[in-house]
């Protein structure tokens, strides 16, 4: 069964400071992977996606992701955080062989950012 | 409508009284699915609808939740005899490829 890692319940980092939130994946075949973002009182919303080809993608908000096979790793960075970046964070996985998906979240990450 | 709707937003009610939940998913979007977000719990996939596919029914914590979909648009969530740990917020999302749009949730209480 496919399962996702995000092995950080909650991380604080200064306003200005760069940022990586860890997301493992478990599964035999490389599967989509996702990082959504949960804003206070907002909606879950998609920060970026990768399905294939180049293994850094970038997002929005100024996000990026790597992909790193050898470490069944889906990393979300940001070089610099501001603080409407406080929200939580999830990593997801998507198994996609024969055109089936069911998205599978991982527990997410909180992110508090302080002056 | 321009995006994934859910009612009600808040939802109190009695332990063992059963309730429904409601998604209206994005015009022509084929795939729909149920999660709950409980505290500390991350999201939980509960149901999963693609068009006229027999819905994966794998995330149903028990035979009290069941889902249906009627003519491959709204969704029900339905919940009976509700226990005090089905409290959480339930969400809904809806995709045409592997981009889920969110609804802004169901908060449930049960007391």
């Amino acid at each position: 069964a496919q399962s996702v890692t995000q092995p950080d319940i909650h991380i604080t980092v200064s306003e200005g400071a760069s940022l990586e939130l860890r997301c493992n994946y478990s599964y035999g075949a490389t599967p989509y992977l996702f990082w959504y973002v949960q804003s206070p009182g907002q909606g879950l919303q998609l920060l970026l996606k990768y399905f294939s080809g180049d293994t850094l993608v970038q997002g929005i908000k100024g996000f990026e992701a790597e992909f790193k096979r050898s470490q069944s790793s889906f990393n979300l960075r940001k070089p610099s955080v501001h603080w409407s970046d406080a929200a939580e964070y999830f990593c997801a996985v998507d198994l996609n062989s024969g055109g089936y998906q069911k998205v599978t979240f991982g527990t997410g990450t909180k992110l508090q950012v302080i002056p | 409508g321009a995006g994934v709707s859910q009612s009600p937003s808040n939802k109190v009610t009695e332990k063992g009284k059963d309730v429904e939940l409601r998604c209206d998913p994005i015009s022509g979007h084929t795939a729909l699915y149920w999660y709950r977000q409980s505290l500390g719990q991350g999201l939980e996939f509960l149901i999963y609808f693609q068009g006229n596919s027999a819905p994966d029914k794998s995330g149903l914590p028990s035979d009290r939740f069941s889902a249906e979909r009627t003519g491959g648009s709204v969704s029900t969530l339905t919940i009976q005899r509700t226990q005090q740990e089905d409290s959480a917020v339930y969400l809904c999302a809806s995709s045409a490829g592997q981009k889920l749009f969110f609804g802004s949730g169901t908060q449930l209480s049960v007391l």
